[in-house]
């Protein structure tokens, strides 16, 4: 099993539509939640950084992260067609290094149609 | 100011051949850090680097692969007898700090024939 667990889609939403990403993770040790943005061919691209339980809004996306249940969602709002992408979340713990590692999920491939 | 960069884009090597591939991170960060993505999957770990050292290699698939920094700023990224299966992206990423935001390069994308 691996450690985050994420739907890999394909997701297709009409344009305007709220989307809902999600990802279940095993390791309580995780501290630190982000989801990431990734266009064809490109890096990924930060979208949103939480530290521990909690909600975080940022324009149209908010992220939830429910630590009890290792639970993370992003869901965006009045979804855009320059929102198609994969979205990527990823975990971080802390380490005796002070930081460590990031721990992806598969990614969900995401389109969102005009 | 600028992101950071890898290079090449690209490259296309054949089995058993020696490839580098070259991370420029942000200015100023001090951590950097590997990955590598195979097609629809996640990036995966391979290495950490804090400064010029080595913090944590536990992601490096077996001893073909080999990172170095060696000033504390470029990376380079060392594969022998290189294999099919190493066919990937790269990724270079870079933090200010260690609890920092990671922000990651471009990639390259690496094909063995």
């Amino acid at each position: 099993q691996k450690e985050v667990e994420q739907d890999p889609g394909p997701l297709s939403v009409p344009e305007g539509a709220i989307v809902s990403l999600n990802c279940t993770y095993s390791n309580s040790a995780f501290q630190y939640f982000m989801w990431y943005r990734q266009y064809s061919r490109k890096g990924p691209e930060l979208l949103m950084y939480t530290y521990s339980s909690g909600n975080k809004e940022d324009g149209r996306f908010t992220a939830q992260v429910d630590k009890s249940s290792k639970y993370i969602s992003l869901f965006i709002r009045d979804s855009q067609p320059s929102d198609s992408a994969t979205y990527l979340c990823a975990m971080m713990g802390i380490s005796n290094f002070g930081n460590e590692k990031l721990t992806f999920g598969t990614g969900t491939r995401l389109t969102i149609i005009p | 100011g600028a992101g950071v960069s890898q290079t090449p884009s690209n490259k296309v090597t054949e089995k058993g051949k020696y490839v580098e591939l070259r991370c420029d991170p942000i200015s100023g960060h001090t951590a950097l850090y590997w990955y590598r993505q195979s097609l629809g999957q996640g990036p995966e770990f391979l290495i950490y680097f804090q400064g010029t050292g080595a913090a944590d290699d536990s992601g490096l698939p077996n001893d073909r692969f080999f990172a170095v920094r060696p000033e504390g700023s470029v990376s380079t990224l060392k594969i022998q007898r290189t294999e099919r299966g190493d066919s990937a992206v790269y990724l270079c990423a870079s933090s200010q700090d260690p609890t920092d935001t990671q922000y990651f390069g471009p990639g390259t994308r690496l094909t063995v024939l």
